[in-house]
């Protein structure tokens, strides 16, 4: 049983499209994120949501918008991709409550943008 | 703004050798340290977290260690084995404000056998 899964694990496309990354958890937690690991390894946290609700969105361009359609679901949609959004794109999620800090990442989305 | 650093970038060992993996950090007001294993192509496993009251965690052949006010936190793997081969990030969480992990840009490790 996949904790934390994301789709589709590689995703190639053309400059100027709109493209969808799916995240899925099945810990029953709260809290979930996507975070950008760029070409130098770098992880950065782009959004968390708690409970569907967004509690961090860091600097991101306002071409990426997450959606939160129930707990366990936490999608994020690129629109008019670039060149430099290319990258690995993690999910991850963790329970409530501060004794209970770890998280748990899924595989990843490669993201290579023509 | 917190900065997280990790040397050696890289390090290939032969097997059977005792390692240490080094994190510093920028600002000591953080909540925790975590160690997370990445293998190619897969995600990250939490290996160890560390609370700011702590000192260490063990956890098999890992133990690592925090220093919160000199901003260090040390990775060391007994017994390394081929297995162990992988790239080894820190994250370190804030203790206030919204609490998002930052991370260093890992050490990649390789283990001979």
């Amino acid at each position: 049983d996949t904790a934390v899964s994301q789709t589709p694990k590689y995703l190639v496309t053309q400059m100027g499209n709109d493209k969808s990354i799916k995240c899925e958890q099945n810990l029953g937690h709260d809290t979930m994120y996507w975070y950008k690991q760029d070409s130098k390894k770098f992880l950065k946290i782009m959004f968390s949501y708690n409970n569907k609700e967004l509690i961090i969105n860091e600097t991101v361009p306002n071409r990426f918008s997450p959606k939160s359609p129930d707990k366990a679901h936490l999608n994020l949609h690129i629109n008019s991709l670039e060149l430099g959004d290319s990258a690995v794109y993690f999910c991850a999620s963790r329970p409530s409550g501060y004794s209970t800090d770890t998280q748990y990442f899924g595989p990843g989305t490669r993201l290579t943008v023509l | 703004k917190q900065e997280v650093t990790q040397i050696p970038a890289a390090l290939s060992v032969p097997e059977g050798e005792n390692l240490v993996l080094n994190c510093s950090f920028t600002d000591s007001a953080i909540y925790n340290l975590q160690w997370f294993r990445q293998d190619p192509g897969k995600g990250l496993t939490s290996l160890l977290l560390i609370q700011s009251s702590q000192r260490e965690q063990t956890s098999g052949r890992l133990n690592a260690s925090l220093d919160k006010s000199s901003g260090r936190s040390t990775l060391y793997i007994a017994a390394s084995q081929p297995g162990d081969s992988a790239t080894y990030l820190c994250a370190v969480r804030p203790n206030t404000g919204r609490r998002a992990l930052t991370f260093g840009s890992g050490t990649r490790l390789q283990v001979q056998p």
